[in-house]
């Protein structure tokens, strides 16, 4: 257990709906980072937040969109979703803004029909 | 920019054989380097990182890799696999300790 909460594990929702994952990073740490697994694409960087604000962004859609909230916990929110949005999103959680070691989560699965 | 090469997206090994997953990268800068695991509808765990101290580092579950900086290379080895160690493996790159680059993946399955 890594200690970095994701909620929900699974989603299945439909083209053009909007939907929003939820990262606890783990106790203590300020960064959090967001990744997308597809089989076409593999595991991409989406954004990074560190204490609130954004720090990095990485190949996000214009339709995706982040936030770090005061307590640091994150919220990814995906629009207009299409069928290629299919893929398992990870969050992860560093201590400091550029830290070594990242913590990932279980992952939440998306699947849009 | 950067960016990481895994030779092999599946590899086959039998039960106590070595296990060699190649990596090679590509950084203009002092890179940092890391092997992650991710087993079956799991995140991903950290095995090693190299953040330029020692060149051969050891990890988890009896993994280690050396980074080679003329080859550009981080390959992962275990002298002796286990059933367990059947898993995807991911070679990834930083250039501060930020953001991580992914190569795309070494299946490995170990054959009783």
């Amino acid at each position: 257990d890594s200690g970095v909460t994701q909620t929900p594990k699974h989603l299945i929702t439909a083209t053009g709906q909007r939907v929003t994952l939820r990262c606890s990073p783990r106790s203590g740490d300020l960064s959090v980072y967001w990744y997308q697994q597809s089989l076409d694409q593999g595991l991409q960087f989406l954004i990074q937040y560190y204490n609130g604000e954004e720090r990095a962004k990485g190949n996000i859609l214009e339709r995706f969109s982040a936030q770090q909230f005061p307590d640091l916990h994150s919220e990814l929110n995906l629009s207009s979703l299409e069928l290629g949005d299919s893929a398992l999103y990870f969050c992860a959680s560093s201590e400091g803004q550029l830290t070594y070691e990242q913590y990932f989560g279980p992952g939440t699965r998306l699947t849009v029909t | 920019a950067q960016s990481v090469t895994q030779l092999g997206s599946h590899v086959s090994v039998s039960e106590g054989a070595l296990v060699l997953l190649r990596c090679n990268y590509s950084s203009s800068v002092p890179p940092y380097l890391f092997w992650y695991v991710q087993y079956p509808n799991q995140g991903l765990q950290l095995l090693l990182k190299y953040t330029s101290a020692a060149t051969l580092v050891k990890g988890i579950n009896g993994f280690e890799a050396e980074f080679k900086k003329s080859e550009t290379s981080f390959h992962l080895t275990k002298p002796s696999a286990h059933m367990s160690d059947a898993a995807e493996y991911f070679c990834a790159v930083s250039d501060k300790g930020g953001k991580l680059i992914f190569g795309q993946g070494t299946e490995l399955s170990v054959k009783p």
